[in-house]
């Protein structure tokens, strides 16, 4: 049962600004929206935590409406460096406890010159 | 570098052979979790421990298992192995008992191949 939906792929050029969205519909009042990034043969790697309306840090920005049922993931000037796979994570209301996180198929994005 | 190590690296096995999977989390974690990433299943979550305790349970098979030790290494076990256990394995660790407030930090992974 998935608890988020991603694009599964995006295609972009260097230093274009690249928009990822995920859906979460059933996000629970206490739940961080968290986003990881993957390159092959790696472990996921934390890129940015909100909980509502924009966070940003040196790496991303985080866009999140108000309802919280979706969130978008921003990066700015994308490189080659920046292909990979992108998940987004939220709570899962039915499981509060012990900390199960569900990664979903996440996007792949593709950065060409 | 995320601070957690998992050793070894790359492990080539037989069908029916036993392996053990070592991850040290970062300094000052308390929570170790343990996923598996398949090509056909993604990346899926297997077991969480906190203080040595087991906290949950994912997608777990009977023949594996896992321990947190007192100073907060874990193991994971697997045993009887099958040619569909290939995968990578990951760890990561965070600093509380819920994952969700805290981010992750993985390790690089141990390849796993059964052969």
């Amino acid at each position: 049962l998935a608890k988020t939906t991603q694009p599964i792929s995006m295609d972009s050029y260097e230093g274009q600004e690249v928009n990822i969205t995920c859906s979460h519909n059933n996000i629970a009042t206490n739940d961080y929206i968290t986003w990881y990034q993957q390159f092959p043969s790696q472990g996921p790697r934390f890129i940015i935590q909100g909980y509502k309306t924009k966070v940003t840090n040196e790496v991303a920005s985080l866009f999140i409406p108000a309802d919280r049922k979706s969130s978008t993931l921003s990066l700015p000037r994308v490189s080659l460096s920046d292909t990979a796979v992108y998940y987004c994570l939220v709570g899962d209301p039915r499981y509060n406890q012990g900390g199960k996180l569900i990664f979903g198929q996440g996007t792949e994005l593709s950065v060409k010159p | 570098d995320s601070g957690v190590t998992q050793t070894p690296k790359h492990l080539i096995t037989a069908t029916g052979q036993r392996v053990t999977l070592r991850c040290s989390p970062r300094s000052g974690d308390l929570s170790v979790y343990w996923y598996q990433q398949s090509l056909d299943q993604g990346l899926q979550f297997l077991i969480q421990y906190y203080n040595g305790e087991e906290r949950a349970k994912g997608n777990i098979l009977e023949r594996f298992s896992a321990q947190q030790f007192p100073d907060l290494h874990s193991e994971l076990n697997l045993s009887s192995l099958e040619l569909g256990d290939s995968a990578l394995y990951f760890c990561a660790s965070s600093p509380g008992e819920s994952s969700y407030n805290s981010p992750l930090h993985f390790g690089n992974g141990t390849r796993l191949t059964v052969t």
